[in-house]
Formats: structure tokens, C-alpha cells, sequence
């Protein structure tokens, strides 16, 4: 069965631009989540969806970010005007509804603003 | 808040040498405690976890142990080989919500 997967595994924009970060989880997973690693420091949680709708968004920075989760299947992340701080690494994570709800990463998207 | 704080990097070590990575955690109620494993050019991944004080979580010759009194979940390996290196991540969370990451511990292993 397939993991996680992220798309794209790395994407170079220029500040101002926009970017879309996309988060299939793994097929039967009705929580998927989203975390960012910045600057080589801790990994930190962004937001949380069950199925469509947004359980927990108090990790997203500002408004400058949108997720969205139609459908309950994949989901995606953009980031409009971009800015030099939003450089990091883009987690996705999803867990099965019941049982230990382990999370299951994908290999993140590596984000460069210049 | 709630935080997570291990020791910072990078390590190196050589070969068959003993691993600690240490960590701690902010002791708001009773969270699952984890240490999630990044090699290069890869996901994260679970390495281990425990749920509750005293569990031993082990893995791949590694272990860790959730001691309430002393808020810690150190990571410990006997004899570490070259295929370990990676970023070791300890982390906290509870069922269906955010897990709470430390900043990272790079271990670099020599042959």
C-alpha cells in the first residue's frame, strides 16, 4: 500500500510569489495533518483536518496560508505573497480515525523563497 | 505550553560506539512519547514510542524509556553502525492531535 506522499519533493520562488503544496495520505485516513521544519529547528505542527474539516489550525503562522481538504481525500497547502521566512521543509502526516492513531509522515516538501 | 527539548547536534560517533540521545518533556497530563527517525533523503519515520510511565519502547537495538520523574525519554543504541545516521527527532503528543517535535539531533556515524 502506498505512503504518504507530497508534491513537490522541492519547489525554488521568488518572494511575492505563490506556491501549492499538495498531501495525498494514505487511502482510509481520515486525519491528515501538516507541520513545517524551519531553519534546521524543531518541527512545528501547522494544522489538522479530519476528513474536510479543519479540527485544530492554530499552528498556521498567518494569513498568508490556506489549506484546504476537499472531499476529505488529499490535501493542499498554499502560501500566498510568499516570504523569505516561509523556507522549511512541509510535513504532511495522516492516521486512521480510531486505533493508536499513529502518524504516518510523507517525505516533505522542501520550500526555498529568494 | 507543552515543549520537548533533546540535546542539540550534530553527534559523531564511530562505529559499535554506545548512543544517548537525550530528551525531555513539559509534564502537562499524560502524553504518548516518541522518537521519530529522518534518513537522509527520506520521510519521517517511527522508530519508537511508549504511552504510558515506566513503558520501554524499543527498536532496531534501539531503546527509550518514559520516566515521569524525571520528564525524560532518552534514546540509548549499545553499538551503533554507519546505517544509523540520520536526524533523531523526540516528540509528545495524545490520540488524534498535534505531536509536539523537539529540534532535531543530527548523528553522524564513522566507519
Amino acid at each position: 500500500e502506498a505512503g504518504v506522499t507530497q508534491f513537490p519533493s522541492h519547489s525554488v520562488i521568488e518572494k511575492g510569489q505563490t506556491v501549492t503544496l499538495r498531501c495525498d495520505p494514505i487511502s482510509g485516513h481520515d486525519n491528515l495533518y501538516w507541520y513545517r521544519r524551519v531553519m534546521g529547528k524543531e518541527i512545528k505542527f501547522l494544522l489538522h483536518f479530519v476528513k474536510e474539516s479543519k479540527q485544530d489550525e492554530s499552528g498556521m503562522p498567518n494569513n498568508r496560508f490556506l489549506a484546504e481538504r476537499t472531499g476529505g481525500t488529499y490535501s493542499t497547502l498554499k502560501v500566498q505573497p510568499a516570504e523569505l521566512e516561509d523556507s522549511g521543509v512541509y510535513f504532511c502526516a495522516s492516521s486512521l480515525r480510531e486505533g493508536d492513531n499513529e502518524q504516518f509522515f510523507g517525505p516533505g516538501t522542501r520550500l526555498t523563497v529568494l | 505550553g507543552d515543549s520537548v527539548t533533546q540535546m542539540e547536534g550534530p553527534v559523531t560517533l564511530s562505529e559499535e560506539a554506545f548512543l544517548t540521545i537525550n530528551c525531555t518533556y513539559t509534564a502537562t497530563g499524560y502524553p504518548s512519547l516518541f522518537w521519530y527517525v529522518q534518513y537522509p533523503g527520506e520521510g519521517l519515520q517511527l522508530l519508537l514510542k511508549a504511552t504510558k510511565a515506566d513503558d520501554k519502547g524499543s527498536n532496531k537495538g534501539f531503546e527509550a524509556t518514559y520516566r515521569k520523574e524525571t520528564t525524560s525519554f532518552h534514546l540509548e543504541k549499545g553499538s551503533v553502525q554507519v546505517s544509523d545516521s540520520a536526524v533523531y527527532f523526540c516528540a509528545r503528543g495524545r490520540r488524534a492531535s498535534k505531536i509536539i517535535f523537539g529540534s532535531g539531533t543530527r548523528l553522524s556515524i564513522r566507519p
